[in-house]
């Protein structure tokens, strides 16, 4: 079976430090891998996603960036954080062929002080 | 711009009642639509999805109605437990290969017992 991992849990990071969130897939290959955000009390805004390893698309212009150095392997990354980075950030995949739901990891919450 | 919202923002029913989520959506071109719940600080839990070419598919307690006249989608959940207390996220996508989701701002849904 599938499953994600995302780490870690929770982070609290000063302003101006960097950042590094982690998320791998097992039991597929191939995925299309995301990076979501979630503001308190909002909904997911999508902020990358890959279609293959070194293939990152990005939806907003911000202070993050995204790596996929391996097939199963995704990461969100920042030289400086802002206080405005705060938030609970999603990992999630998807099949590429057949099938499209999306499957979440547990969230990363990070706060920036 | 595209966009998915929903009507409401907290939804309290009581155990055992049925209960109604509603979802509006914009953007003509989606074809895969996908209902989640949230608990607190986790990752999102799929619920149940439907494409296009249906206009009700049935899960267990769950179903879910399109309407692509109006482009409204809904969930209903039959006799409402405690444990169906989460946010419920309905999703829109284009089965473009990078199933990229939109996702709405979300209910809270309160089982009162």
């Amino acid at each position: 079976s599938q499953t994600i991992h995302q780490w870690p849990a929770t982070l609290v990071q000063p302003v101006g430090s960097p950042l590094s969130l982690e998320c791998t897939v097992e039991g597929t290959s191939n995925p299309n891998l995301y990076w979501y955000r979630q503001a308190a009390g909002r909904g997911l805004q999508l902020l990358f996603y890959s279609i293959g390893i070194d293939q990152i698309s990005s939806e907003v212009p911000q202070n993050l960036s995204a790596s996929r150095p391996q097939d199963r392997q995704f990461i969100l990354s920042s030289k400086k954080l802002l206080l405005s980075d705060s938030g609970f950030y999603l990992c999630a995949w998807t099949k590429i062929q057949g099938g499209a739901e999306a499957f979440f990891g547990q969230g990363t919450r990070l706060t920036v002080v | 711009g595209e966009n998915v919202g929903l009507h409401l923002p907290t939804l309290s029913v009581q155990e055992g009642d049925n209960s109604i989520i509603n979802c509006a959506y914009s953007n003509s071109a989606s074809d895969y639509f996908i209902w989640y719940k949230q608990e607190s600080g986790k990752g999102p839990q799929f619920i149940i999805d439907i494409r296009s070419n249906m206009d009700k598919r049935q899960g267990q307690r769950v179903t879910v109605l399109l309407n692509k006249t109006v482009k409204h989608l809904s969930l209903q959940i039959a006799a409402t437990q405690p444990g169906d207390s989460a946010v419920h996220f309905c999703a829109e996508s284009q089965a473009s290969g990078t199933y990229k989701y939109i996702f709405g701002t979300g209910t809270r849904l309160k089982v009162l017992a």
